[in-house]
């Protein structure tokens, strides 16, 4: 069993709509959350850090539920240009783990 | 600024040949990662380094695989001899100490072995 479990997708959402992204890890002792994008044949670029109190940015909000090993993107008013994939990190020190990726693709 | 440099951008070779991948980490950047990317497995850690001193390995397939940090600015990851599930992308990735864990990647080198 893979320490990072996503829902691999796809989603397929019409711009403008809203859609929520779930990961869970299985390592407790976890200590640093994050997700990162990655375009079609592109490298991964961090997108935001997750925090046990949650946090925005812009339409992003990302939230940590520790107890649950929990952790979610919610995107809203979806544009075209967020069509990637959504990869989901978990980190013990400098070590990240990725999950496999959630895919969106926002349609007109 | 120039990001991570990674050569060659893709490699075709035959099973049982050596292949190098070389990684040019940004400047100034502690820590340097290797990654290996397949449909199955997805994103997998291979081996970091800190200060040019491999510091966990435990990601690395098996014997066949090696990877050196000569100096702050280069490293190599080597396959010999190769085999088609080697076949992926490998990611090289730096990171600055004073950050926390925002790894920045290279573009990949694209792997097939046939």
């Amino acid at each position: 069993r893979k320490e990072v479990e996503q829902d691999p997708g796809p989603f397929n959402v019409p711009e403008g709509a809203t859609v929520a992204f779930n990961c869970t890890y299985s390592n407790s002792a976890s200590q640093s959350f994050f997700w990162y994008r990655q375009d079609c044949r592109k490298e991964p670029k961090l997108l935001m850090s997750v925090y046990s109190s949650g946090n925005e940015d812009g339409r992003f909000t990302a939230q940590l539920n520790r107890a649950s090993q929990y952790i979610s993107l919610l995107i809203r008013d979806s544009k075209l240009s967020d069509s990637a994939t959504y990869l989901c990190v978990v980190a013990r020190g400098y070590a990240l783990n990725f999950g496999k990726g959630t895919s969106l693709l926002v349609t007109p | 600024d120039a990001g991570v440099i990674q050569s060659p951008r893709h490699e075709v070779t035959e099973m049982g040949q050596e292949v190098t991948l070389r990684c040019k980490p940004i400047s100034g950047h502690d820590y340097l990662f290797w990654y290996r990317q397949t449909m199955m497995r997805g994103l997998e850690l291979l081996i970091y380094f800190n200060n040019n001193v491999p510091i966990d390995d435990s990601g690395m397939p098996e014997d066949r695989f090696s990877a050196k940090m000569p100096n702050a600015s280069f490293s190599t990851l080597k396959i010999q001899p190769s085999e088609p599930r080697d076949s992926a992308v490998y990611f090289c990735a730096s990171s600055p100490a004073s950050t926390t864990n925002e790894q920045f990647f290279g573009p990949g080198t694209r792997l097939t072995v046939l």
